[in-house]
């Protein structure tokens, strides 16, 4: 099973900051990475797809970056509805994996 | 408007079996490989199971396997999950999930989920 391994756990951080979370999968993934966002009691919600890809919806402060194992999921200025929880995700190869998760809390 | 409906969840003694239901709609659901994910209380997201369009292939976590089945009925446009054998480890909410692309692994739509417990 490819491992999904992301930091921080958890951050704490203000409305307007800039935040970087970052997945790194234990094997090459080429670009078959995507994030998730998601609200306590409520289902995930697809943000970005293969890496890089915007979901459509999604406020363009969200972005993804980075190709083989190494991902970045950016919020250029964080907004009050972005308090959650984030996931990565590999979809390259079964048993599709997630990360563990990073809570961004407010400061 | 594409909508996902869990049911079927509930309390189960160590042991014992549930069937999950999702029903599907405001797509053609046949056209879809369509999966479950799981998420412990507390914990994070955990994949299942998934089965192709036509329900000819289906793929499950070593956890699960020879305990849980995944089907579908393409003329109900609904989603199934037996789960037997179930165990304290399998208590979490259970998702079913479209992909993004006719036969991809990006889950683009997600249920609201349903909360199986599994204690005596």
């Amino acid at each position: 099973d490819i491992q999904m391994t992301q930091s921080p756990s958890s951050l704490s951080a203000s409305a307007g900051d800039r935040v970087t979370i970052t997945c790194r999968a234990g094997q090459t993934i080429f670009n078959y990475l995507t994030w998730y966002q998601q609200k306590p009691g409520k289902a995930p919600k697809l943000l970005i797809y293969e890496a890089s890809s915007l979901q459509g919806g999604v406020p363009s402060r969200f972005s993804g970056s980075g190709s083989g194992t190494d991902f970045t999921l950016t919020i250029s200025s964080l907004q009050p509805e972005d308090f959650a929880t984030y996931y990565c995700q590999q979809s390259y190869t079964a048993p599709w994996t997630f990360g563990q998760g990073t809570k961004v809390e407010i400061k | 408007e594409v909508q996902l409906v869990e049911s079927g969840g509930g309390l189960v003694r160590p042991g014992g079996s549930l069937r999950l239901s999702c029903a599907a709609s405001g797509f053609t659901f046949s056209n879809y490989w369509m999966h479950w994910v799981r998420q412990p209380p507390g914990k994070g997201l955990l994949w299942v199971s998934r089965i192709n369009a036509v329900g000819s292939t289906t793929d499950y976590a070593d956890s699960v396997k020879g305990r849980f089945t995944i089907s579908r009925d393409n003329a109900k446009n609904t989603l199934y999950l037996q789960m037997n054998s179930l165990r304290a480890e399998d208590t979490a909410v259970y998702y079913c999930a479209r992909v993004k692309v006719l036969t991809g692994t990006t889950f683009e739509f997600w249920g609201q989920g349903t909360l199986v417990t599994v204690s005596s």
